[in-house]
């Protein structure tokens, strides 16, 4: 059972526009959740976090707002830049735990 | 500051060989854990350890042993290849206190 899911396996968003990648999660010990970004042949980069005391939470063109009560995240990122073709994955994690758990990748694309 | 650096790059193994793929940080983080990414199945966990002499089972440990001797290395052995067990792998690791995981760049395995 699949504990942190990104249904949408690609992404395709025109340069400048916005692009929203989502996640859900399905354990509400979950208060912890990570967005990395990975381009091929290399390890995934830490791109934005938020902890489960907030709600939102910005980094110059990103943010990630996080919704609870849905067990939903989602990362918006805006404008989009041809740079930030990549597969993007959300992860979360129990504070204590040490287990993190990802989901199976987003594939944004952005067209110039 | 290297960071997290894994070692082979790449490695083509025969079913029933063995071998160990290397991690090593130098950020002195008290968490290492090794995942592994397939197709479809984003990143999963196989073991972790949260100090020296400490490790514990993630999502998908069957097939690998691991063990931390010191705080820098944490070295994940393959005692006997499985097709299965082609992939990519990636070693991470964190702070005590900040829950951001940094990872190394990746190990391709193919067992033919």
């Amino acid at each position: 059972d699949q504990q942190v899911k990104q249904n949408s396996p690609s992404l395709s968003v025109q340069e400048g526009r916005i692009s929203i990648l989502n996640c859900d999660y399905t354990n509400s010990m979950f208060d912890y959740f990570l967005w990395y970004k990975k381009y091929p042949a290399e390890g995934p980069t830490f791109l934005i976090s938020i902890s489960s005391i907030k709600d939102k939470n910005e980094d110059g063109r990103f943010t990630v707002f996080l919704n609870k009560s849905a067990k939903h995240l989602s990362l918006h990122i805006v404008p989009s830049q041809p740079g930030d073709s990549a597969v993007y994955f959300c992860a979360a994690t129990a504070s204590g735990t040490y287990k993190y758990i990802f989901g199976t990748g987003t594939r944004l694309k952005v067209l110039a | 500051n290297a960071g997290v650096t894994q070692t082979p790059k790449f490695q083509v193994l025969k079913t029933g060989q063995s071998m160990t793929l290397q991690c090593a940080q130098d950020m002195n983080h008290e968490y290492m854990s090794w995942y592994r990414q397939d197709p479809g199945m984003g990143l999963r966990l196989i073991h972790y350890s949260v100090g020296a002499g400490i490790t514990d089972q993630g999502e998908v440990p069957n097939g690998y042993n691991v063990s931390r001797s010191t705080t820098e290395d944490f070295p994940l052995r393959l005692l006997s290849a499985a097709p299965s067990q082609t992939s990519v792998y990636f070693c991470a690791s964190r702070g005590q206190k900040n829950e951001k995981l940094f990872f190394g760049s990746g190990t391709q395995l193919s067992v033919l």
